[in-house]
């Protein structure tokens, strides 16, 4: 069974610092995807990565894929308020495997 | 234009009471997907579709069943509602995995 850990579970931070989360699994993926959540919605994609290595940029985000394509990091610099929510990161097996969850709180 | 709609978007149901939910999509997606979300577990896949009348389970598959008699549409029954059921059941649809999913609104439902 494949799995994917993120880490943290909970993040409360002030508006300006920076973050990363994690997403981690002994599986390989053939690609990681990243979406963010906002309460009473669904789940909306902010990126994909394929290659190991692979690095995207979203404006202050930044999407990193691991060497051996079991991980992946998310990272936010100079968080705003209207970060907030939930981020989710979904491994590729054939079909999408998501972690549990990173609920990030920016506070003004 | 959402091009994917749930339906109803909250209901309250008794345990043992069977439930239907829908998922209605315009976008002609020969895949779609129905997960559950709780507190702890991110997204778990229930059953999945690859086309009309072609369907699977996923990983929590036990106590539900689901129908795709047309593209656009892709019901998820409850056969006998359970205190454990209830959750918030998102649908998606897509192509392959690669190219991510688009998930509806959600469902919440609670099981009484």
């Amino acid at each position: 069974t494949q799995l994917l850990e993120q880490s943290p579970q909970f993040l409360s931070i002030q508006e300006g610092e920076n973050l990363t989360v994690y997403c981690n699994s002994s599986s390989v993926f053939s690609s990681l995807q990243w979406y963010r959540q906002e309460p009473g919605e669904g789940p909306v994609l902010l990126v994909t990565v394929v290659t190991g290595g692979e690095v995207k940029k979203l404006k202050r985000l930044t999407f990193q894929f691991g060497d051996a394509r079991k991980d992946s990091s998310l990272h936010i610099t100079a968080a705003q308020p209207g970060d907030t929510g939930l981020y989710l990161c979904a491994g590729n097996g054939g079909k999408l495997i998501f972690g549990q969850g990173t609920e990030l709180s920016v506070k003004p | 234009d959402a091009g994917i709609t749930q339906s109803p978007r909250h209901k309250v149901t008794e345990t043992g009471t069977p439930v239907t939910l829908r998922c209605h999509q315009t976008e002609n997606h020969r895949y779609m997907y129905w997960y559950r979300q709780d507190p702890g577990h991110g997204l778990r896949l229930i059953h999945y579709s690859y086309g009309v009348k072609d369907t699977d389970k996923g990983e929590v598959s036990d106590g539900y069943s689901v129908s795709r008699s047309k593209t656009e549409d892709f019901l998820l029954t409850l056969e006998s509602a359970t205190s454990s059921q209830t959750s918030v059941y998102f649908c998606a649809m897509g192509g392959q995995a690669w190219d991510g999913y688009t998930f509806g609104s959600g469902t919440r439902l609670t099981v009484v």
